[in-house]
């Protein structure tokens, strides 16, 4: 059994420019969120998919935007980036919709913002 | 609301007890979590308590829950060195439709030699 694999592990964009996350979820997990880290703090969600539509939402403008597909694989995308953006990106999914069936999370892929 | 809080510190001798406060403001979370983060790594999941319960025990670790209190702690026993990462604790918020995980600010463990 595989875990959550989230690519790529760094990454380096420009303040303004366009990224995209990637994340393959465990097997047998049909539900995937994504969380946001900034140093010295704890996550904080950004949103869930499941289903392929996007279940569930946390303070974050529309310029963070994301696609689940069929194979319940995961795409995080952040438009017009900010310098602010520059943190731990967070994949985690889960068997079911809520997080007491447990989420298993993914190493994370670290976005830096200059 | 929703609000999770920790202390930010701990430090502690190998092979003491650890104790990490937790207190949450959700009074509807149904599940309680505990999550490990080592240097440059995701979070790994430690232990969980469903709210109707006042403990587990889970080998080294103890879970306490004060529901009334919204206070949550884990206790490690005989910390190791290997044990020294950041604790978060987190609460199950979303209502019934979708579930997220709002997480403290996390623990910063310690250990010495």
């Amino acid at each position: 059994e595989t875990g959550v694999t989230q690519s790529p592990t760094h990454l380096i964009k420009t303040r303004g420019q366009q990224v995209t996350l990637r994340c393959s979820s465990q097997s047998g997990h049909n539900t995937v969120s994504w969380y946001q880290q900034a140093l010295g703090q704890g996550p904080q969600f950004i949103f869930q998919y499941y289903r392929e539509e996007e279940n569930g939402r946390g303070n974050f403008p529309p310029r963070f935007s994301g696609l689940q597909f069929p194979n319940y694989s995961s795409e995080l995308n952040v438009n017009a980036l900010e310098l602010d953006d520059s943190a731990l990106y967070l994949c985690a999914s889960s068997p079911g919709l809520r997080a007491n069936y447990g989420y298993t999370f993914g190493s994370g892929t670290r976005l830096t913002v200059v | 609301g929703e609000d999770v809080e920790q202390s930010l510190f701990l430090s502690v001798r190998e092979g003491d007890s650890s104790v990490i406060n937790c207190t949450y403001t959700d009074s509807s979370s149904t599940y309680l979590y505990w999550y490990k983060q080592e240097p440059g790594a995701g979070l790994q999941l430690l232990t969980y308590i469903f709210s109707n319960m006042d403990m587990k025990q889970d080998q080294r670790l103890t879970v306490l829950l004060n529901k009334k209190d919204k206070h949550l702690s884990l206790r490690i026993a005989d910390t190791q060195t290997g044990d020294s990462a950041i604790y978060f604790c987190a609460e199950v918020t979303g209502g019934t439709s979708y579930g997220k995980l709002t997480f403290g600010q996390g623990t910063i463990l310690t250990v010495h030699p």
